[in-house]
């Protein structure tokens, strides 16, 4: 079951905040964010586990709900560098078969 | 983070040729896969495989096979080319949790 990303597209100032949504319908094992760039692969930001784990790294950080099955991803203070497409993965349980991505979010920042 | 090479990065082939994406990564990892995506769209699990001699399909169906006889190489073969195989190929490893991926490989079929 492919997981619901939204927004589907951001445009942004620099120095603004974004918030990323995924959502699945089934349970959960993680979440895995990615970012790629146009062009290149994606880029593996963090992962979160089941148990409404946050993690952060710098500016970026991102939690996961478990009762929604909804793990949302904050960019603070947003760059210039964040522009990309920002891709969820989802496990349902540990070891899954590879992991079932959102159809991806658009991130544009603007100087 | 995993070492992932993959060749050719670019590949511009006529219908019916027979062609082989290569990949291998450095860091021993068992688990290793092949996405597929097109330009601005999601990733589709197109295979993957837990160790030598392990393969598998994924969710998206394709007419491509793979082989994993040695750890560290996972190629991808498509025995007949067509234009609906235009896309980007991505490889991607695992030590167990997260997944890395490749540079991946633009395959154009005319």
């Amino acid at each position: 079951q492919q997981p619901v990303q939204s927004p589907q597209a951001v445009i942004l100032r620099e120095g603004e905040d974004a918030v990323i949504n995924c959502s699945s319908s089934k349970a959960l094992y993680s979440v895995h964010w990615y970012r790629q760039k146009h062009g290149e692969a994606p880029v593996f930001l963090m992962i979160l586990l089941k148990g409404g784990e946050q993690k952060g790294h710098e500016k970026i950080s991102a939690s996961f709900n478990e009762k929604k099955q909804q793990s949302s991803l904050y960019l603070t203070a947003s760059q210039l560098s964040y522009s990309g497409t920002y891709f969820c993965g989802t496990e349902k349980s540990q070891g899954a078969d590879g992991l079932t991505f959102g159809k991806g979010t658009h991130l544009i920042i603007q100087p | 983070e995993a070492d992932i090479y993959q060749t050719p990065r670019y590949l511009v082939i006529g219908t019916g040729k027979k062609i082989t994406l290569e990949c291998s990564q450095t860091m021993g990892h068992d688990k290793m896969y092949w996405y597929q995506q097109d330009p601005g769209m999601e990733l589709h699990l197109i295979h993957y495989s837990y160790g030598v001699n392990s393969t598998e399909k994924g969710d998206l169906s394709s007419e491509s096979t793979v082989s994993r006889i040695r750890t560290e190489h996972f190629p991808l073969t498509l025995e007949s080319a067509r234009p609906s195989h235009t896309s980007q190929y991505l490889c991607a490893s695992s030590p167990g949790n997260t997944i890395y991926f490749g540079e991946g490989s633009w395959l154009t079929v005319v």
